[in-house]
């Protein structure tokens, strides 16, 4: 059973330290999405790349995260430098093409100290 | 502005009785409805989802009612059962080639054994 693998599943580190995290999408999708899941604002999109290219990544702060998808078989999201208002779950899905819903991995649970 | 709007927030729901969670939508670019299950510690997991020329979609307990004019559309589970006490989130995708995934607020679901 094909599924999104994100690595790591949690991760505790302290203010101003960088963070990546990295996500391995089904084999065959070309769109990868990165969701931020809190408890006040839901599920937020970050970033989304079709065929690697990235296609809108207007929901990230620019100013301290980045996504990129260096080939087919990996994405990643770093924070850097990271602050405790980044604590929460980052998800990532990734979908067969763009008009079909979306497979979610189980997520990185984020701690910023 | 929130896009996708469901109801209700949480839901209690006797064992063998019916669930039913309400999404309303504005944008008529939505042109695809999925609903997903979470389970705690896991990712979103794609339920079912139909496309707004159908009316009605049944997956085993699962039904998908679609209103068009109303843009309107609910999630019925019948005969729910205590294995069904997850959180679910109504969303949509927008037409055209982007894959956006739009989520509504979410619903917690407790099924009383």
């Amino acid at each position: 059973d094909a599924r999104v693998t994100q690595t790591p599943r949690h991760k505790v580190t302290e203010m101003g330290q960088e963070v990546t995290m990295r996500c391995q999408p089904i084999l065959g999708h070309n769109t990868v999405f990165w969701y931020r899941q809190t408890m006040m604002q839901g599920l937020e999109l970050l970033a989304y790349f079709r065929n690697r290219a990235p296609l809108d990544d207007s929901g990230m702060p620019k100013d301290r995260f980045s996504a990129e998808m260096p080939d087919a078989t990996l994405a990643t999201l770093k924070i850097q430098p990271s602050e405790p208002r980044d604590s929460a779950v980052y998800f990532c899905a990734s979908g067969p093409n763009s008009n079909q819903p979306q497979h979610f991995g189980d997520g990185t649970r984020l701690s910023i100290l | 502005q929130q896009q996708v709007k469901q109801s209700p927030q949480s839901l209690i729901v006797q064992k063998g009785g019916i669930s039913i969670i309400n999404c309303a939508y504005e944008n008529t670019a939505f042109d695809y409805f999925p609903w997903y299950q979470q389970f705690p510690g896991k990712g979103p997991a794609l339920l079912i989802a139909i496309r707004p020329d159908v009316s009605e979609k049944k997956e085993g307990r699962f039904t998908i009612s679609f209103n068009k004019s109303a843009k309107q559309f609910s999630l019925h589970i019948m005969d729910s059962q205590p294995g069904d006490s997850a959180t679910y989130f109504c969303a949509a995708i927008y037409s055209g080639n982007t894959g956006k995934l739009i989520f509504g607020q979410g619903t917690t679901l407790q099924v009383k054994p």
